[in-house]
């Protein structure tokens, strides 16, 4: 059964620290897809990310950075010099890529960006 | 594009009423999916539409739930009779093909059932 684990409910940082959200996941296939989705107080939800299991390259874009460690079962979220803006819950999902399966949503990590 | 077009954004409603969630995907999308989003349970998928065609429905949760896809630009999620335990927020999301492309979220439709 696929299962995302994001341990870290709730953050709070000082803006302009570098901050990293963690998300480590469980899948029996070797095709599978992560996401990273993001939920400012606004409530919708934004796609920030999909990575494919067979693309373990590390991706940046501007402050946002995402490390995808197939050995550990993991894809970290790195903000750096973070901003109140990013103030938002962040969620993490996976998906197994050679069924019509579910999208699983990890429960969330709520970021707090203080002034 | 519009994105994903949701209606009511809000639905306030006593219980025992009948519940009527509309969704409009981004058009060439040919996946539909419906989620619940509270505080409890966080982020659940509740069915999810291929090419109009559910193909998997085991989130909803019960018989008072229903939806249909009746063509590729409209779906309705139906709760009937509504009960207080359903208030939450509900996102429709479509995607190009099943979920292993990129669901896009509409704004959501945030219910009150008193």
């Amino acid at each position: 059964a696929q299962k995302v684990t994001q341990a870290q409910t709730e953050i709070s940082v000082v803006e302009k620290e570098d901050v990293t959200l963690d998300c480590v996941y469980e899948t029996r296939d070797t095709t599978y897809y992560l996401f990273w989705y993001k939920q400012p107080p606004s409530g919708e939800l934004v796609f920030l990310i999909r990575r494919n299991s067979f693309d373990e390259q590390n991706e940046i874009s501007g402050r946002y950075s995402w490390n995808f460690q197939k050995s550990t079962s993991s894809f970290n979220f790195t903000i750096t010099a973070s901003q109140v803006v990013d103030s938002a819950v962040y969620f993490c999902a996976l998906s197994e890529g050679d069924r019509d399966d579910k999208i699983i949503f990890g429960k969330g990590t709520r970021l707090h960006i203080l002034p | 594009d519009a994105g994903v077009i949701q209606s009511p954004r809000h639905e306030v409603t006593e219980m025992g009423q009948e519940v009527t969630l509309r969704c409009k995907p981004i058009s060439g999308h040919n996946s539909l999916f419906w989620y619940r989003q509270t505080m409890m349970r966080g982020l659940e998928l509740l069915i999810y539409f291929n090419n109009n065609v559910p193909i998997d429905d085991s989130g909803m949760p019960e018989d008072r739930f229903s939806a249909k896809m009746p063509n590729a630009s409209f779906s309705t999620l139906k709760i009937q009779p509504s009960e207080p335990r359903d208030s939450a927020v509900y996102f429709c999301a479509s995607s190009y093909d099943r979920s292993q492309e990129t669901q896009y979220f509409g704004p959501g439709t945030r219910l009150l059932v008193l």
